[in-house]
C-alpha cells in the first residue's frame, strides 16, 4: 500500500513489560513523527527524525521511551517497563520533507498496559 | 509556547446543512501554518484543509473552507452541505514556519455528528 502502516494495531502489555511499536513510513518519505494520543485528547509529539537523524525528542515523556530509525525508513518506537499512563494510541506520521509539507499519519496503535 | 484551543467539545450538524468549528490559538510567530485533520473512528488521521499565515486569501477544498483573522488567531474551519460520511473528530493543528522539524501542536478536537 501507499499509505503509512503501523503494527501493530492493538497492543496488550502488562505493567513492566517491554512492548515495540513499528511504524511504515511512504517511501521515499525524508521525515517521521511519533505522536502520543491519550484517550479523547488531540496528539502530542514525541519525536522527529529526519532520514535516520532523530532531530529532536523533546516530547518523549521518560528515558523509558526510546525510537529509532536505522536506515532513514522504518522507525521504532520502544517503551521499557510500561505503566498504565503509558496506555494511549501512538500515531505516526510522514512527510516528504518538513516545512510545509503534509503529514500522512498511520492509523495508530491502540496500547493498553493493564 | 504555542497552543491551539478548540472550545467546541461536540457540535453537531443536520445533514446538507453548514457547521462551523472554531479554533484559536495563541503564537508570537508571524510566519506559521494552520491545518484542520479530521480523524474518523476507525483513527487515521486525514488533511482537510491547511492555510499558510502569510496568505491574506482564506484556503477552500471543495465543501471546506477556512475562515482565518490573523489579528485573532483564529482559524474556523466551515463545512458546507454536511454529508454523513463529515461525522468525525476534527482536529485544528499549528506548526511553525521555517526550521528543520516541523511538529504540529494539536488542539482537543471536537466530535462532529451528522444527523440524516
Amino acid at each position: 500500500g501507499a499509505g503509512v502502516s503501523q503494527s501493530p494495531r492493538y497492543k496488550v502489555a502488562k505493567r513492566g513489560q517491554d512492548v515495540a511499536l513499528r511504524c511504515d513510513p511512504i517511501s521515499g518519505h525524508v521525515s517521521l513523527f511519533w505522536y502520543q494520543q491519550a484517550l479523547g485528547q488531540g496528539p502530542e509529539f514525541l519525536t522527529y527524525f529526519q532520514n535516520e537523524a532523530q532531530l529532536d525528542k523533546s516530547g518523549l515523556p521518560s528515558d523509558r521511551f526510546f525510537a529509532e530509525r536505522p536506515e532513514g525508513s522504518v522507525s521504532t518506537l520502544k517503551i521499557q517497563r510500561t505503566q498504565q499512563e503509558d496506555s494511549a494510541v501512538y500515531l505516526c506520521a510522514s512527510s516528504l520533507f518538513g516545512g510545509i509539507e503534509t503529514q500522512y499519519f498511520g492509523p495508530g496503535t491502540r496500547l493498553l498496559v493493564l | 509556547a504555542q497552543t491551539v484551543t478548540q472550545s467546541q467539545p461536540e457540535m453537531s450538524v443536520q445533514e446538507a446543512e453548514t457547521v462551523t468549528l472554531s479554533c484559536t490559538y495563541d503564537t508570537s510567530e508571524s510566519d506559521y501554518y494552520l491545518f484542520w485533520y479530521k480523524q474518523p473512528p476507525s483513527r487515521q488521521m486525514i488533511l482537510v484543509i491547511r492555510q499558510e499565515a502569510y496568505k491574506q486569501q482564506n484556503a477552500t477544498e471543495n465543501r471546506f473552507s477556512v475562515n482565518f483573522q490573523k489579528a485573532a488567531k483564529s482559524f474556523s474551519l466551515k463545512i458546507s452541505d454536511s454529508q454523513l460520511g463529515d461525522a468525525a473528530m476534527y482536529f485544528c493543528a499549528y506548526r511553525a514556519y521555517g526550521g528543520s522539524q516541523g511538529n504540529l501542536i494539536f488542539g482537543k478536537g471536537t466530535k462532529l455528528s451528522v444527523k440524516p
